[in-house]
């Protein structure tokens, strides 16, 4: 089984449209969650850290369900320059290892 | 841009030679990760260097293996290489008190055939 799993997509939605993205993690040892932005043929790029009661970033709001283990990504009022693949990464610190998912692409449309 | 770069940009090698990828850390900061992100995935984790010693690893064979200089700069050494290796291979720096908060170089694009 994969440590960090996530929905590939594409996810296509009209600017303007609200998304969401899940990512689930298998270890519930995993201390630190993050999500980042990879461009086409570039490299990732942080986005913003994932905290215990959630937070939120402009129109980008990030929460963490231990319990359930998973991360989930919000993106209301989607841009055109939204478009782009979305990491999540888990940092499990026992052993001091990083785990990216495979990505979910989003692409908004005119 | 964040300050990492990487060297060379792209590269081809054949079956069974050996690479050596280059890393220059953001200024400030004292740990580098190496990362190999196959065409469709993510990247996966191959190592971590701090203070010129390996501080975790992913689960990549020996003969991926690493150096961390002084200046924190490091390499990536991949010997007998497979025609799988062939990916992007990111850099990524991070500094004292935020490890985990890391700054991603452009990559080397290795091409083995």
């Amino acid at each position: 089984r994969k440590e960090v799993e996530q929905d590939p997509g594409p996810f296509n939605v009209p600017e303007g449209a609200t998304v969401a993205f899940n990512c689930t993690y298998s270890n519930s040892a995993s201390q630190s969650f993050f999500w980042y932005r990879q461009d086409c043929r570039k490299e990732p790029k942080l986005l913003m850290s994932v905290y215990s009661s959630g937070n939120e970033d402009g129109r980008f709001t990030a929460q963490l369900n231990r319990a359930s283990q998973y991360i989930s990504l919000l993106i209301r009022d989607s841009k055109l320059s939204d478009s782009a693949t979305y990491l999540c990464v888990v940092i499990l610190y026992n052993f001091n290892k990083f785990y990216f998912g495979s990505g979910t692409k989003l692409n908004v449309k005119p | 841009e964040t300050g990492v770069t990487q060297s060379p940009t792209h590269l081809i090698k054949t079956r069974g030679q050996q690479v050596t990828l280059r890393c220059s850390s953001q200024s400030g900061h004292n740990t580098v990760s190496w990362y190999q992100q196959a065409l469709g995935q993510g990247p996966q984790f191959i190592f971590q260097y701090y203070r010129e010693e390996e501080n975790g690893r992913g689960n990549f064979p020996p003969r991926f293996s690493g150096l961390q200089f002084p200046n924190y700069s490091s390499e990536l050494n991949v010997n007998a290489l497979e025609l799988d290796d062939s990916a992007l291979y990111l850099c990524a720096s991070s500094g004292w008190g935020d490890q985990e908060t890391q700054y991603f170089g452009p990559g080397t694009r290795l091409l083995v055939l």
